[in-house]
């Protein structure tokens, strides 16, 4: 079975300084990850994913994720957060030799202080 | 390129009527999967088409049902609505199947039953 846990509901940083999000996984199979951002009221778009290749991905507005097998860990970082980037942050699991099976983490808020 | 559109973006519906959403994948992509997403129970998947097939569905009662069409335009339909259906509901869509396919995701149909 597969499973995916974001270990913070909610996280403040001051504009500026550095984000860090975490997120663990549990698969079976080789997975893909994903993280996905979400504004309100849009729907999610996709930050970066990991699928097999390097294991530092990075993506768009300057986030990256390190893929951590050994720790089952899929962390997103950011060096220095920007106002605009208050947000919903979903990480995403899904079986990489299946059709489809998504798994989404349970979100977190990120809120950044002036 | 136009990305993936859902109509229309907000619902009112009374208790009991049965509604239909609809989802326009980006032109090319011809897997489409729809999502759930309430406060309480985060984003849930429903299910997943491709090439008018339903290959993959989440753990949601008979109401909830879909269809592709041969363009893979996609709907869904729940029927005798119930107060607990109210939720944002996202559609996606992406070029394959596999699991290292990232999902490009609409901005959704927020349903309010009443």
């Amino acid at each position: 079975a597969q499973s995916v846990t974001q270990l913070d509901s909610h996280v403040s940083v001051s504009e500026g300084t550095p984000v860090l999000l975490r997120c663990n996984y549990s698969s079976s199979y080789s997975p893909s990850l994903f993280w996905y951002v979400q504004h309100p009221n849009k729907g999610l778009q996709l930050l970066l994913k990991y699928t097999s290749a390097a294991t530092l991905v990075k993506g768009i507005n300057g986030f990256e994720a390190e893929f951590k097998k050994s720790e089952t860990s899929f962390h997103l970082t950011k060096p220095s957060a920007h106002m605009s980037d208050a947000a919903e942050y979903f990480c995403v699991v899904t079986l990489y030799s299946s059709a489809s099976k998504i798994i989404f983490g349970s979100g977190t808020r990120l809120s950044i202080r002036p | 390129k136009a990305g993936v559109t859902q109509t229309p973006r907000y619902l009112i519906k009374t208790r009991g009527q049965q509604v239909t959403l609809s989802c326009s994948p980006i032109s090319g992509h011809r897997s489409v999967s729809w999502y759930q997403q309430t406060p309480g129970q985060g984003l849930q998947f429903l299910f997943e088409y491709f090439s008018e097939t339903q290959r993959n569905k989440g753990n949601f009662p008979g109401r909830f049902s879909g269809r592709q069409f041969s363009n893979s335009r996609s709907e869904m339909n729940v029927s005798t609505l119930e107060l607990g259906d109210s939720a944002l509901y996202l559609c996606a869509s992406r070029n394959g199947q596999g699991g290292d396919y990232g999902y490009t995701f609409g901005s959704g149909t927020r349903l309010t039953v009443v």
